[in-house]
């Protein structure tokens, strides 16, 4: 099966900073990669799909790039609304591992 | 309104049995697979598996097949995930979400997750 690795696995940056996580699949997944962000103790929310295509409703500050093994997401001003933690997650086939998580804190 | 209302949080001994559901509302329930996603405390998100509510086709992730059994009552719009036998380690919050559609496989909307504790 594919494997999900994050990187890093946490990160603490200031209000305003520019942000970037990446995720690298095992194999190629072509576009087929979904970022999430999960507040502290709230419910998993899709931001983008399709490893680029940003959800109805999320600000445009989060954007997604690449293909096949190498994704990123970044954030272009980091806010505090945003602290949370990020995952990614493969769909071109069962199973639909997720990546481990990065939580992004404000410094 | 779209949505996914899960049962309540849920105490059970090792050992005991158990049935959590989510009930999909506001849209056609049986064209959109649900899948289920455990979150143990303080830990990341996993993909536990789907199911196709029009016909029962399921998918596990080779993690949880054999653990769970996941299913679906089309009749009342509601999927299940359940256990013969709980475990401390079953510990968890489980989350169910709805697939975008039947070619992407991504979660669009999801429920609020049920809180499952075993302990003796």
């Amino acid at each position: 099966d594919i494997q999900m690795t994050q990187s890093p696995s946490s990160l603490s940056a200031s209000v305003g900073d520019r942000v970037t996580i990446t995720c690298r699949a095992s194999q190629g997944i072509s576009y087929y990669l979904a970022w999430y962000q999960q507040r502290p103790g709230r419910v998993p929310k899709l931001l983008i799909y399709g490893a680029s295509t940003l959800q109805s409703g999320v600000p445009s500050r989060f954007s997604g790039s690449g293909s096949g093994t190498d994704f990123t997401l970044t954030i272009s001003s980091l806010q505090p609304e945003d602290v949370a933690t990020y995952y990614c997650q493969k769909y071109n086939s069962a199973p639909l591992t997720f990546g481990g998580g990065t939580k992004v804190e404000i410094k | 309104e779209v949505q996914l209302v899960q049962s309540g949080a849920e105490v059970k001994k090792p050992g005991e049995s158990l049935k959590i559901s989510c009930k999909g509302s506001g849209y056609s329930f049986i064209s959109y697979w649900i899948g289920w996603v455990r979150q143990m405390p303080g830990k990341g998100l996993e993909w536990m598996g789907i199911i196709y509510p029009g016909d029962s086709d399921t998918r596990y992730s080779p993690s949880f097949q054999g653990q769970v059994t996941i299913s679906a009552d089309k009749s009342i719009s509601t999927a299940y995930l359940q256990w013969s036998s709980l475990k401390a380690s079953d510990t968890a919050i489980y989350y169910c979400a709805r697939v975008a559609s039947i070619t992407y496989w991504y979660f669009d909307l999801w429920g609020r997750g049920t809180l499952v504790t075993v302990s003796s």
